[in-house]
């Protein structure tokens, strides 16, 4: 199995902070990741596809960078709604994995 | 636009069988762009992919699970199941069925659309 290492696990930050969450795949996934964003008593909902493809609908003040094993999500100016928690995903290869999770809070 | 919404009995007792439904609406279970999986969090902790179906019925297990875990579908209700087995304490978690879009890249590609999620608890 692929294991998807994320940090890191909480972060603190201001609005307007630009925040990085990097995510690590124990082998090369080539670009077959995503990332999610989930609120407390929601479903995830897809932010990033195939490492830095932005999902329709999805502010462009997210990103995603990276290919092989290592991948960052990176929010360029922090908004009250982006509080939440963060998921990278893996699709590479089955079975397939999440990273444990990032934790964004306020300062 | 394409909606899934799951249901289920509610509460399980230990050794017990889960059972759940994610039906789909809006759109066709029997595209060949799309797969169809179950994922789950337990109470404060992360997201586990369970199985995943194709509408041709082929299925992909987690190997932690594969043992007590089968996913069927029924393309003429536009739905797919989930049937977990021997239930315990710890399958307890929020169960979400989620649509992989399998047309922007690898197959099976990212969870695009996913149900609110049913909260399923096993006790005694």
């Amino acid at each position: 199995d692929i294991q998807m290492t994320q940090s890191p696990s909480t972060l603190s930050a201001s609005v307007g902070d630009r925040v990085t969450i990097t995510c690590r795949a124990s082998q090369s996934i080539s670009s077959w990741l995503a990332w999610y964003q989930q609120k407390p008593g929601k479903a995830p909902k897809l932010l990033i596809y195939k490492a830095s493809s932005l999902e329709s609908g999805v502010p462009s003040r997210f990103s995603g960078s990276g290919s092989g094993a290592e991948f960052t999500l990176t929010i360029s100016s922090l908004q009250p709604d982006d509080f939440a928690t963060y998921y990278c995903q893996q699709y590479n290869s089955w079975p397939l994995t999440f990273g444990g999770g990032t934790k964004v809070e306020i300062k | 636009q394409l909606q899934l919404q799951e249901s289920g009995p509610g509460p399980v007792k230990p050794s017990e069988t889960l059972s759940l439904t994610c039906n789909v609406s809006g759109g066709s279970i029997s595209s060949s762009n799309y797969y169809w999986g179950w994922i789950r969090q337990p109470p404060g902790k992360g997201l586990e992919w369970i199985g995943t179906i194709y509408y041709s019925g082929s299925t992909y297990y987690n190997p932690s699970l594969k043992s007590r875990v089968t996913i069927s579908v029924d393309t003429s209700k536009n739905q797919f199941s989930l049937k977990l087995s021997s239930v315990t304490a710890a399958d307890t978690a929020v169960y979400y069925c989620a649509r992989h879009d399998s047309v922007r890249g690898a197959t099976p590609g990212a969870f695009d659309i996913w149900g609110q999620g049913t909260m399923v608890t096993v006790s005694s």
